[in-house]
Formats: C-alpha cells, structure tokens, sequence
C-alpha cells in the first residue's frame, strides 16, 4: 500500500509569489490535515479537510488556503509569500479522523522563501 | 493557545538508559494520545498510542503512562538504543472533530 506521496520535495521561491502544494493521501483515506513545521514552533496545524470540506482550520492567515479532490488529493496555496512562510509543509491522512483515525504522514515539502 | 506542553526540549541518553518524555494538555476532548517519531528529512512516524481509559501501553522497548486526573502522559524508552536518536513528539486528538495538537518535540540523543 503507497504512503502518503507529497509533492514537489523541495521548493524555493521569491517574496510575493504564490505556490501550491501537492498531497496524495494513502488510498481509502478520506482525511487530509496539513502542517507547518519550524524549528522554533514546532508542527502547527493549518487545516483539515474530509470528503473535499473543510472541516478544521488552524491560525493561519488567509493567505494560506487549501482544497481537496473527489479522490482525496488535496493541495495547499500560499500566495504572497513572506520570509517567515519557509518550513517543512507536512501533509497527513487518515481513513476517517475519528476512531482509529492514526494519521499516517508524507515526507513534505520544504519550502525556501528568498 | 498551547494546548499540549511536551518537555524536555532536548535529551541526551547515553545506550541502554532509560528515556523519558512528558506532556500535558489542558483539552479534555482529546480522546487519542498518539506519539509520532521523526527522523531527519522524514516526515513523522506514529510510534504508539493510547486511549484515556488505558493507564499504561507497552509495545516493545515503547510505554505510554498515561494519568488522566492530572491529564499528564508520558513516553518511556527502554533500553535506548542510538537509532532512537530522533524527534518525538506527542499529541492530543479529538477524534470527533478530527483535529490533532502536538507538543514541540523532544530532540533526543542515545550516545553509544
């Protein structure tokens, strides 16, 4: 059974653009949650999404967004980004989010802000 | 708001000592106390997990204690070994909502 598969690994980008984010969820697994990991703050949640809804979201500003696909693939946009906007971007799926719901995480996206 | 308070920040065992991570959480929704193990350039790993009704879950050189009263858990190593060596971190889950909150991980180091 494939692992969660998140794309691209790495990313450098400049201040001001935007970028998107790929997460293919192991198959069956309706729930995706995005993360943003930073050495000082460790994994903050962004938001999470269950049968292409939104269903939980974190404090992030309105810069981040996120969807997901009637296949559970979601992706995750930051436009405008900002220095502070470089991280590991980790991408976790689970069957359902409730009961027996271990979230099974991808190896991320490393995004470079210059 | 933190809602899951994990400590140490960093530790350093030396090989076959015993490794010890605490958290705290304030949630009394979480109902599911997952530990994730994180090696460098991975993502993080579920190691082992606990449901507020169990004390204590061993699985292999792996324990969770958990005390629901004072809404405490905490990650026992045995035997550390240096491929241990990684970042732990704990978390809270509401499985209801869906929504996991994590500590900000333990760094830790078994010196052989």
């Amino acid at each position: 059974k494939a692992g969660v598969t998140q794309t691209p690994r790495y990313l450098i980008k400049t201040r001001g653009q935007q970028v998107t984010l790929s997460c293919s969820p192991i198959s069956g697994h309706r729930s995706v949650s995005w993360y943003q990991q930073t050495p000082g703050q460790g994994l903050q949640f962004l938001f999470e999404y269950f049968s292409e809804t939104q269903r939980n979201k974190g404090n992030f500003p309105g810069r981040f967004s996120g969807r997901q696909f009637s296949n559970s693939r979601s992706e995750m946009n930051v436009s405008t980004l900002e220095l502070g906007d470089s991280a590991l971007y980790l991408c976790a799926s689970s069957f359902q989010g409730g009961p027996n719901t271990e979230a099974f995480f991808g190896q991320g996206t490393r995004l470079t802000v210059v | 708001q933190q809602q899951v308070k994990q400590s140490p920040q960093s530790l350093i065992v030396q090989k076959g000592g015993i490794s010890i991570i605490n958290c705290a959480y304030e949630n009394t929704a979480f109902d599911y106390f997952p530990w994730y193990q994180q090696f460098p350039g991975k993502g993080p790993a579920l190691l082992i997990a606990i449901r507020p009704d169990v004390s204590e879950k061993k699985e292999g050189r792996f324990t969770i204690s958990f005390n629901k009263s004072a809404k405490q858990f905490s990650l026992h190593i045995m035997d550390s070994q240096p491929g241990d060596s990684a970042t732990y971190f704990c978390a809270g889950l509401n499985t209801n909502a869906g929504k996991s909150t994590f500590g900000d991980g333990t760094t830790l180091t078994v010196k052989p």
